[in-house]
């Protein structure tokens, strides 16, 4: 089976502008979460997502925002790009929402962003 | 919220020495305790985990203890390798809620 896949692996935006940042989970996951990782730091939480519907935020702006389509995939929007945003995004899926002790997540290799 | 503190690296150690990782963690909860490993250029990749207290989580050599009385989950290796040069994190997930990560720490594993 395909592990998590995210697309693109690599981008880079202009101060800003928009970006859309998508991840496939495994089959049969129904949870997907976002972390942003910012060079030389562990992830942060960004959203998570179940049966489409949005379980939890992390300490983020608005100019963030995701979705979970009918499918299970799940794209994330960051609106006015700051250089701050620069990051490594990571999407990881599971079958249930994590925080049930037996709920294992899986990370794809995640999406490189650079705002210049 | 739960917060999880970790040795600052970067850890550079020879081949086949001893690897002692330190991870403490805060939280209201008991929460399950993680450790996941990052090689350059991909995604973390679980490496063990332990549920609930006194558990010893392990894989591919590594292993970490739930400490409840100490709020620690360090992370050991008798006899690191070449290939386990990585960035190591520690991680805590309390029901409803989703992972916290410490900054995590290099290793570096020298021939």
């Amino acid at each position: 089976d395909a592990g998590v896949t995210q697309s693109p692996t690599h981008l880079i935006k202009t101060r800003g502008q928009q970006v859309t940042l998508r991840c496939s989970p495994i089959s049969g996951h129904k949870s997907v979460s976002w972390y942003q990782q910012v060079l030389g730091q562990g992830p942060q939480f960004i959203f998570q997502y179940y049966e489409k519907e949005e379980r939890g935020r992390g300490n983020f702006p608005d100019r963030f925002s995701a979705r979970q389509f009918p499918n299970y995939s799940s794209e994330l929007n960051v609106n006015a790009l700051l250089l701050g945003d620069s990051a490594l995004y990571l999407c990881a899926s599971s079958w249930a929402v994590t925080g049930n002790m037996n709920t294992e997540a899986f990370f794809g290799q995640g999406t490189r962003l650079t705002v210049v | 919220g739960n917060s999880v503190t970790q040795m600052e690296g970067p850890v550079t150690l020879s081949e086949e020495a001893f690897l002692t990782i330190n991870c403490t963690y805060t939280a209201t909860g008991y929460p399950s305790l993680f450790w996941y490993v990052q090689y350059p250029g991909e995604g973390l990749q679980l490496l063990l985990k332990a549920t609930k207290a006194d558990d010893k989580g392990s894989n591919k050599g590594f292993e970490a203890t739930y400490r409840k009385e100490t709020t620690s989950f360090h992370l050991e290796k008798g006899s690191v390798q070449v290939s386990d040069s990585a960035v190591y994190f520690c991680a805590s997930d309390n029901y409803g809620q989703n992972f916290v990560f410490g900054p995590g720490t290099r290793l570096s594993v020298l021939p």
